[in-house]
Parts: C-alpha cells; structure tokens; sequence
C-alpha cells in the first residue's frame, strides 16, 4: 500500500523566515495531496491541497509544489508568525483508496 | 466547510469494560468514513474504513473484534472498543470526505481521548 515519508520532524526558524516541509510518497497512483495543521489537542485542519495534475498551488503565505515523476511534495511558508507553529502534516490517497495515508508529521516551531 | 462531530471528547474507562465513540457528519452525508488511531506525537494511523450499510474494511493488524465498527446511516459511524485495556489508551480520531470524488477535502471529528485505566 501507500507509504508516505515526511521531513523533517522538527523545524524551528525565526519569525519571518520561511519554512520548508517535504513528503515522498510510493504509489505513483496517487492523485489527491493535502496538508494538514494539527494544534495540540485539536483536530487536524485542511490547509491546502494539490492534485496531481498540477505542478504548484498558491495561498497567500502557503504554496505546495508537486513532482509527479520524482514522487515528492513541498509545503512552504514564507514570513512564518508565531501562530504557524503546530504540527503539520502531509498526505496522500489514490482513486480507489479514500483514506488518507500520512506522513509522519512536523513539529513547526516559529520563535519570536 | 462541512462539521464532523465526534463524541466523547475524553472518557476514561476500567480495564475490561467496552468504550463507544460516535462519529457524525453534521451538514453531508457519508457512505464512508475513516477512523484514526493517534499515539502521542506520532502520526495518525488509519485503522479502517466505515461503509454505510456494510462491513468496515479493517487494515492489517487491526483486530477487528476488538475495534466494533457500525455504519448504520450516512450520517453516523460508531466505533466501539471492546473489553479496553491499558494499552488501548489512545487519541481515536474519525474522518470524513464530503462527495465521491477524488480530490474531496477530508474533515476530522475533534478526536476522542480514551484513558483506560
């Protein structure tokens, strides 16, 4: 089944700086890449989302890059806030197989 | 965005004695669902998929005894933990998709805190 790989597990940058999450995944079937906030103790929460049949997708200070043949997604913040931090997650599902499979999450520490 | 409910938010419960988390989706109907399983600070591992009508599709390793899954109407799944042990104490976690299709925004119950003790 699908394995998605996520780095790193930790990153702490400086307010204002950027912030670069990246996730691998295996099976070249997949189609739907989303990314999730999760806060402690809260729900995770959709932040955006890329189809495979799109290279790059823009949302004010967050944009995520694909590459289909080399299997792997990008999340980058730019001029990160200290209400960024959170653990973030990336993952992957293929047509027949609704489930999200995750990877292994980021921990984003912003530091004032 | 479309409301999953996701109750209780914590229970604490005696070894052997069986839990029920109800997982509903307020604002669309849901012929399936997914449940999670999220260990402290790790990832969330899908334990198995919810059918409206039929059987749960449980992934490999997920007794399937233990972890009682119902669908009974598209709006709500339930999972019930059966004869719960200490190592069971977990951050349950349920999803739903709204629509059929392939590219559908995935939205989380607010998780479930089981303590068992």
């Amino acid at each position: 089944g699908e394995n998605v790989e996520q780095h790193p597990s930790t990153l702490s940058v400086q307010e204002g700086d950027s912030a670069v999450i990246k996730c691998t995944y295996s099976d070249s079937a997949s189609n739907y890449f989303p990314w999730y906030k999760q806060e402690l103790g809260k729900r995770p929460q959709l932040i955006i989302d890329i189809r495979s049949n799109v290279g790059e997708k823009k949302d004010q200070r967050i944009a995520v890059t694909l590459n289909k043949t080399a299997k792997h997604f990008s999340l980058h913040i730019t001029e990160t806030q200290p209400e960024d931090s959170a653990v973030y997650f990336c993952a992957a599902s293929t047509p027949g197989r609704r489930a999200l499979t995750f990877g292994s999450g980021t921990r984003l520490q912003v530091q004032p | 965005g479309a409301v999953v409910s996701q109750h209780p938010s914590w229970v604490i419960c005696k070894s052997g004695t069986s839990v029920k988390i109800e997982c509903r989706s307020l604002d669309f109907q849901a012929t399936t669902m997914f449940w999670y399983r999220q260990f402290p600070k790790q990832s969330l591992m899908l334990m198995a998929t919810s059918n409206e009508g039929s059987k749960a599709t449980y992934e490999q390793g997920v007794e399937k005894d233990k972890f009682l899954i119902n669908h009974a109407s598209l709006t709500l799944s339930t999972l019930t933990v059966t004869s719960a042990h200490p190592e069971d104490s977990s951050f349950y976690i349920c999803s739903a998709r709204a629509g059929q299709g392939s590219y559908t925004e995935a939205f989380f119950g607010q998780g479930t805190r089981l303590t068992v003790v």
